[in-house]
């Protein structure tokens, strides 16, 4: 089945303590890239990656990195999670960001910093 | 820089009847997609429907329907016989297709659908 798989689902963490979000899909896609979701703001693009070993910065990559090493993989890392990261968030994948395809969402990650 | 507005926070309509949500987007390019994902309580993103700016023909999906109007910058979703399983969230989506970053979100519309 073609998904894209997040985990955990949920995590509560306290402040400064590093932790990993991981993000895989099946499909082959190049694009993939993540968002976090805030009541009353929508959804807001946190990193992308157009393919392996090339990643970007979205609208709000403060306090995250990301990598890319392998082209179905694209872990969210927070090496000192603050009170301001609680928030849902999405991984997502498309084939070809250039041919406007549809993205594929992964189930989301609930996370609450302490 | 794109920018997607949907004004209306919540809607709510009864079962069986049609019920339209507004978007309207900010752009200076003429070619990109536009998009309506549903986000039920479950909160998995799913795509309802998908539009091809260069298009003129509004696209359809079943009860869903879209009215562009790309000189005014306007993405509405129609969405007909309501049932009870539409209520969600739903998202108006903006991607460049020259840059092809990323996809902008409007703010999100919450539609009840009673019985």
């Amino acid at each position: 089945e073609a998904q894209v798989t997040q985990n955990p689902r949920y995590l509560i963490t306290v402040t400064g303590k590093k932790l990993t979000v991981t993000c895989s899909q099946n499909m082959n896609h190049e694009y993939m890239s993540w968002y976090r979701q805030d009541p009353g703001l929508g959804l807001r693009q946190i990193y992308y990656s157009m393919n392996v070993e090339v990643t970007d910065k979205g609208d709000v990559p403060e306090g995250y990195k990301v990598s890319r090493k392998e082209k179905r993989n694209f872990p969210l890392i927070l090496e000192s999670p603050s009170p301001n990261q609680t928030s849902l968030y999405f991984c997502a994948s498309s084939l070809s960001a250039r041919l406007g395809t549809e993205a594929f969402f992964g189930q989301g990650t609930r996370l609450t910093v302490v | 820089a794109q920018t997607v507005t949907q004004s209306q926070p919540e809607m709510s309509v009864q079962e069986a009847e049609t019920v339209t949500l507004s978007c309207t987007y900010d752009t200076s390019e003429s070619n990109y997609y536009l998009f309506w994902y549903k986000q039920p309580p479950s909160r998995q993103m799913i795509l309802v429907i998908r539009q091809e700016a260069y298009k003129q023909q509004n696209a359809t999906e079943n009860r869903f329907s879209v009215n562009f109007q790309k000189a005014a910058k306007s993405f509405s979703l129609k969405i007909s016989d309501s049932q009870l399983g539409d209520t969600a969230m739903y998202f108006c989506a903006f991607m460049n297709w020259q840059a092809g970053t990323a996809l902008i979100f409007g703010k999100g519309t919450t539609l009840s659908v009673s019985s």
